[in-house]
């Protein structure tokens, strides 16, 4: 079982609507669940992170963690076309981040 | 807004050179780290800096690599003897502004892109 498993898409959604991206991962020992954004041939940028298990909203994203299910969601509304990138989720183990593979979001205008 | 910079943005070398990217951190950061992502697969994590020591690194972070913070500022990652599959992206990040911090995000630089031929 990989540590940390992430669909890595393509999803393609229409603009408007909500989009819900997923990971699961298996290490109790991770720390804090974070999102990442990256674009084609950048570096990932930091949308949200968390500790605990519940959700967190930001303007339009909402990242929420089940420490349970070992189960964290990403959640964009009115989603736009600039939306349209990779995003992955990390998990902090001591000093590292622990990557997923990252799902590509495609949003059609 | 404070970023991580790095340069150069592209970098191309003979395999068998010694290559040296840098990276300016986030300026009150205390922990440094340097990822890689080869096209078209996962971010992974190679190397974490801390009170001018390395404090964790992983497998891939062999004796052909080695960090330096060489003065306040900047943060520095050499390869001695590049191999084709070097090729890659290469991320500094910075995190922490007080001790015992370094759980807190890490912020990523735009990234070196390194081509070994």
């Amino acid at each position: 079982q990989k540590e940390v498993e992430q669909d890595p898409g393509p999803l393609s959604v229409p603009e408007g609507a909500i989009v819900s991206l997923n990971c699961t991962y298996s290490n109790s020992a991770f720390q804090y669940f974070m999102w990442y954004r990256q674009y084609s041939r950048k570096g990932p940028e930091l949308l949200m992170y968390t500790y605990s298990s519940g959700n967190k909203e930001d303007g339009r994203f909402t990242a929420q963690v089940d420490k349970s299910s070992k189960y964290i969601s990403l959640f964009i509304r009115d989603s736009q076309p600039s939306d349209s990138a990779t995003y992955l989720c990390a998990f902090s183990l001591n000093y590292q981040l622990i990557w997923g593979a990252g799902t590509k979001l495609i949003i059609k205008p | 807004e404070p970023e991580v910079t790095q340069t150069p943005s592209h970098q191309v070398t003979q395999m068998g050179q010694e290559v040296i990217l840098r990276c300016v951190p986030i300026s009150n950061h205390l922990y440094f780290y340097w990822y890689r992502q080869i096209l078209g697969q996962k971010v992974e994590f190679l190397v974490s800096f801390y009170n001018n020591e390395i404090s964790e690194k992983s497998e891939i972070f062999d004796d052909q690599f080695s960090v330096e913070r060489p003065d306040g500022s900047n943060f520095t990652l050499k390869i001695r003897s590049t191999k084709l599959e070097d090729s890659a992206m290469y991320f500094c990040a910075s995190s922490g502004d007080r001790d015992r911090s370094y759980q807190e995000t890490q912020y990523f630089g735009p990234g070196t892109r390194l081509l070994v031929l």
